[in-house]
């Protein structure tokens, strides 16, 4: 059975950090490109960022360049997103997805929260 | 960055009954759209890609059509684990999505 497992969710301040982490299962994970989306509360999906099988190859939605850095580890069979200068409106539930067929999510997490406040 | 524009915002439908969603985006996509399902609590599931092609283990009442930049979404009789958000999304760079469908119980 698939699953991808979020975690590193939780509250920080404003301009703090966080690096969330996705442990795939129940498939290879290294032949997948990897994904992360966020929601806001009550509103819709947004991509962030996108990573190839080995790591060479990744990108970012501008909203979030140069704050956030997606990588993995397939040895640990492993998804990251290292957050930066977290903003208010960073506030979301984080997935984590499959990437397949040029760029369709097909397999998500249940998500973890992160909420950016003082 | 394309914008993908969905309508109606609320469906207002009873079991049984056919639900159409449209998806309309800034410009062409040739087919390669794809529509999710997400219930409350959820993660969202994928239910079409390529504009017409059923993911694995989707019941054959959604079906998808379209190309280009109008897109359907198509729910042949409501049953009453379809009501939902749904959203539209497409795979250029940045992949981006539709604001969303609720199709609520009417």
């Amino acid at each position: 059975e698939v699953q991808l497992v979020e975690s590193g969710g939780g509250l920080v301040q404003p301009g703090g950090s966080l690096r969330l982490s996705c442990v795939a299962s129940g498939f290879m994970f290294n032949t997948y490109w990897m994904t992360w989306v966020r929601q806001a509360p009550g509103k819709g999906l947004e991509w962030l960022a996108n990573i190839n099988q080995d790591g060479s190859i990744y990108s970012h939605v501008d909203s979030v360049k140069g704050r956030f850095t997606i990588s993995r580890d397939n040895a640990k069979n492993s998804l990251y997103l290292q957050m930066n200068s977290l903003r208010v409106e960073d506030t979301a539930v984080y997935y984590c997805a499959t990437d397949v067929n040029g760029g369709y999510f097909d397999y998500w997490g249940q998500g973890t929260l992160v909420t950016v406040s003082s | 960055e394309i914008v993908l524009t969905q309508s109606p915002t609320t469906l207002s439908l009873s079991p049984g009954e056919r639900a159409t969603l449209s998806c309309t985006a800034s410009q062409s996509l040739t087919s390669y759209l794809a529509w999710y399902q997400q219930k409350p609590g959820q993660a969202p599931r994928l239910l079409i890609y390529d504009a017409s092609k059923r993911a694995t283990g989707i019941p054959a009442r959604f079906s998808g059509s379209g190309s280009g930049t109008d897109f359907t979404l198509t729910i042949s009789s409501l049953e009453p684990e379809d009501f939902a958000v749904y959203y539209c999304q497409q795979r250029n760079w940045p992949r981006t999505f539709g604001q969303g469908t609720k199709v609520e119980i009417k």
